[in-house]
């Protein structure tokens, strides 16, 4: 079956623009999770969703990033006012349970000029 | 807070030859799940194995196998009969028995030598 994929694969921004990273995840699986892939921080958890609600939001770095997700399926990720130090490659992956093996998108890859 | 430490950034092997990947960990936990995942440069992170840390026996997958030491908090990857299809980066992850997100290592990126 189809893997998570996510939208886009590359963006380029302006500092100060708003940006909207899209995941799709496994169908079915019931939890979603957000990362960060950033030269200088790793790999970093941002934010987990069981069905539509957020239980663990404690990764996201600021007041500028938010997530939603609807119908248990397609999540967004907004940032605003995008800095430099937004760039980095955001990971999507899901699960068919919590606790169980999350599967990975190609990530979008957010370049902040 | 949990951490996982890949104390070598990179490494190289022949191919066809075994190779050894390290990583150690600090926990207070008793219950936890460890994972190795492989990036390519298609950046799609895939999950090669996983280990339950109430599990003595070592997880294997193919030529993928682990020597989970718990006491020793150390989790380390070996790739038997390296093939070229397995240059990439590899992360290896913690998730608590109560959490659900993984707390990735540095990274060690393994370069196969024809």
């Amino acid at each position: 079956g189809a893997g998570v994929s996510q939208s886009p694969s590359n963006k380029v921004t302006e500092k100060g623009k708003d940006v909207e990273l899209r995941c799709d995840p496994i169908s079915g699986h019931t939890a979603l999770y957000w990362y960060r892939q950033s030269l200088g921080q790793g790999l970093e958890f941002l934010i987990y969703f069981q069905g539509n609600s957020a239980p663990d939001k404690s990764g996201l770095p600021s007041d500028r990033f938010s997530a939603e997700r609807t119908g248990g399926s397609v999540s967004t990720l907004t940032i605003q006012r995008t800095q430099q130090e937004d760039s980095a490659v955001y990971l999507c992956a899901s699960s068919l349970l919590t606790r169980s093996e999350q599967y990975f998108g190609p990530g979008t890859r957010l370049t902040v000029t | 807070a949990q951490t996982v430490t890949q104390s070598q950034p990179e490494m190289s092997v022949q191919e066809a030859e075994t190779v050894t990947l390290s990583c150690t960990y600090d926990t207070s936990e008793s219950d936890y799940y460890l994972f190795w995942y492989k990036q390519p440069p298609s950046r799609q992170m895939i999950l090669v194995i996983r280990q339950e840390a109430y599990k003595q026996q070592n997880a294997t997958e193919n030529r993928f196998s682990v020597n989970f030491q718990k006491a020793a908090k150390s989790f380390s990857l070996k790739i038997s009969d390296s093939q070229l299809g397995d240059a990439a980066m590899y992360f290896c992850a913690y998730r608590s028995e109560g959490a659900q997100k993984l707390v990735f290592g540095q990274g060690t990126r393994l370069t196969i030598n024809p």
